[in-house]
C-alpha cells in the first residue's frame, strides 16, 4: 500500500525552479525515498532515490527532511521535457507501490 | 544504463482468447522481475512479483490462473493473460532491478485491448 501523499497536480513556469513535495510521515528506518516520473503511454522513468541524506543527480535534487517524514524533489530549471506524473515511493526491498503522484504541468 | 524491455508495446486481441508479454532485462540478469497495470489516468498497480525458477507471488486480488507468470531466466519473465475480456484492457509495464533498494528500471509498458 502506498505510504506517501502528494499534492495532485502542480504548475511551473519553464526554466525556473520547482519544489515538488512529498509526506511519508510512517516512514520506517528502511525505508528508502525513490522519486519517478511518467510520461503518458511509458513507463516510469528512474529520477533519483535517497536515505537519510540529500542527494544531488544530473537530472534533480532530492532534499530530505531531518526526521525523514517528508521530501521534496527539485527540479532546478523546469523544461516543457519535465511535464510528467512525478511518483514519490518508500521501499524496502525492490517491491514498489505507486500513490497517485504529482501531475506537473510546465507552462512555456 | 541498465535496459528493460517489453514486447509487444501494443496488442489487440480477440474477448476469451490469451496473450503473452514479454519483459527483458537486456543487459542484466534479474532475479526478480515485478509486473503492474496501471488504468487510464490512474496509477501504477503491483500485480505480482516474479521469481526466477520459481514460483510468483501475487498481491492480494489479483488472480492467478488469469494472470499466469513465467520467469524461466535470469533475463525474461512472462505475463500471460488468460481468456481475456474487455476489462483486462489495461496498460501493463514490468520492472527489474541490479540489486536491493537500488534504482528500477521498468519497461516501456504494452497496450492491451480487448475487443
Amino acid at each position: 500500500d502506498a505510504k506517501t501523499t502528494q499534492p495532485n497536480s502542480m504548475e511551473s513556469n519553464e526554466e525556473e525552479p520547482v519544489h515538488l513535495p512529498c509526506n511519508h510521515s510512517t516512514i520506517s528506518g528502511t525505508d528508502y525515498i525513490h522519486w519517478y516520473r511518467q510520461l503518458p503511454s511509458q513507463g516510469p522513468e528512474y529520477v533519483i532515490h535517497g536515505l537519510t541524506s540529500n542527494v544531488n543527480n544530473r537530472m534533480a535534487s532530492l532534499a530530505i527532511a531531518e526526521d525523514r517524514k517528508s521530501s521534496t524533489l527539485i527540479l532546478h530549471r523546469a523544461t516543457l521535457r519535465d511535464a510528467a506524473v512525478y511518483y514519490c515511493i518508500l521501499i524496502t526491498g525492490n517491491q514498489f507501490y505507486f500513490g497517485t503522484g504529482t501531475s506537473l504541468t510546465v507552462i512555456p | 544504463g541498465a535496459v528493460v524491455s517489453q514486447h509487444p508495446s501494443r496488442v489487440i486481441c480477440k474477448s476469451g482468447t490469451s496473450v503473452k508479454i514479454e519483459c527483458r532485462s537486456l543487459d542484466f540478469q534479474a532475479t526478480t522481475m515485478f509486473w503492474y497495470r496501471q488504468f487510464p489516468k490512474k496509477s501504477l498497480m503491483l500485480m505480482a512479483t516474479s521469481n526466477e525458477g520459481s514460483k510468483a507471488t501475487y498481491e492480494q486480488g489479483v488472480e492467478k490462473d488469469k494472470f499466469l507468470i513465467n520467469h524461466a531466466s535470469l533475463t525474461l519473465s512472462t505475463l500471460t493473460v488468460t481468456s481475456a475480456h474487455p476489462e483486462d484492457s489495461s496498460f501493463y509495464i514490468c520492472s527489474a532491478s541490479l540489486a536491493l533498494n537500488t534504482e528500477a528500471f521498468f519497461g516501456q509498458g504494452t497496450r492491451l485491448t480487448v475487443v
